[in-house]
């Protein structure tokens, strides 16, 4: 079946240092999108890549989609304490979204 | 706006137990979904809905039902609860028309579930 892999699973950064999750797919993707679930919360919409090779920014995040489709990133620039939580990519495919494992991300102040 | 609302928020259930987890949007939003989260793991999609009268299986819809008569509601059943059903579920909505909608979905603040 669809399986969409997140790497790493656990992530501990101290504060200023940068972080990366990979996302990969066994199917190409029509689009992918990224989530962030605080702990004890629920996830949020944080953007949808759509095209190939995209990439964008927010703040100090970027984000990339893959030239075949099938693997994104998230790199986060100088983290804060406040960018704790677990980070969730979730792939478009067969109508429906596949929602990867998530990596959760520490930070040490 | 209260977006998309869940309850209960926590629930006990003995096995072979039922209930039914609600779920309301007041987005107008057309697709709605269910999935749940169990420890460590993101989240498996067990049903979702493209609009009222309209329900489709996910990856894990075994064990579990769903109806949905109006736009704002989508509650999911569960008829006979067993421990494998321990977890946290999220109903969530997306905007969109036509078969499938690829857009952002809006998530509820999840019911915390447990079958002993």
């Amino acid at each position: 079946g669809q399986q969409v892999m997140q790497i790493p699973q656990y992530q501990h950064v101290q504060e200023g240092e940068d972080f990366t999750t990979y996302c990969n797919s066994s199917t190409t993707l029509s689009n992918i999108q990224w989530y962030k679930q605080r702990p004890g919360g629920h996830p949020v919409f944080l953007i949808q890549l759509v095209k190939s090779g995209e990439v964008k920014k927010q703040k100090r995040l970027t984000f990339q989609f893959g030239e075949a489709k099938k693997n994104s990133s998230l790199h986060i620039t100088a983290t804060q304490t406040t960018d704790v939580g677990t980070y969730f990519c979730a792939g478009y495919t067969g109508n429906q979204f596949y929602f990867g494992t998530g990596t959760s991300l520490t930070v040490i102040p | 706006n209260a977006g998309v609302t869940q309850t209960p928020k926590f629930r006990i259930l003995k096995i072979g137990q039922s209930m039914t987890l609600q779920c309301t949007q007041d987005m107008n939003h057309n697709y709605m979904y269910w999935y749940r989260q169990d420890p460590g793991m993101g989240l498996k999609l067990i049903y979702y809905s493209v609009g009222a009268g309209i329900t489709d299986k996910g990856e894990v819809p075994n064990g579990y039902n769903v109806s949905r008569s109006t736009t704002e509601d989508f509650p999911l059943r569960l008829e006979l609860a067993a421990p494998s059903q321990t977890s946290v579920y999220f109903c969530a909505s997306s905007p969109g028309t036509g078969v499938y909608s690829n857009q952002p979905q809006h998530f509820g603040d999840g019911t915390r579930l447990s079958i002993l």
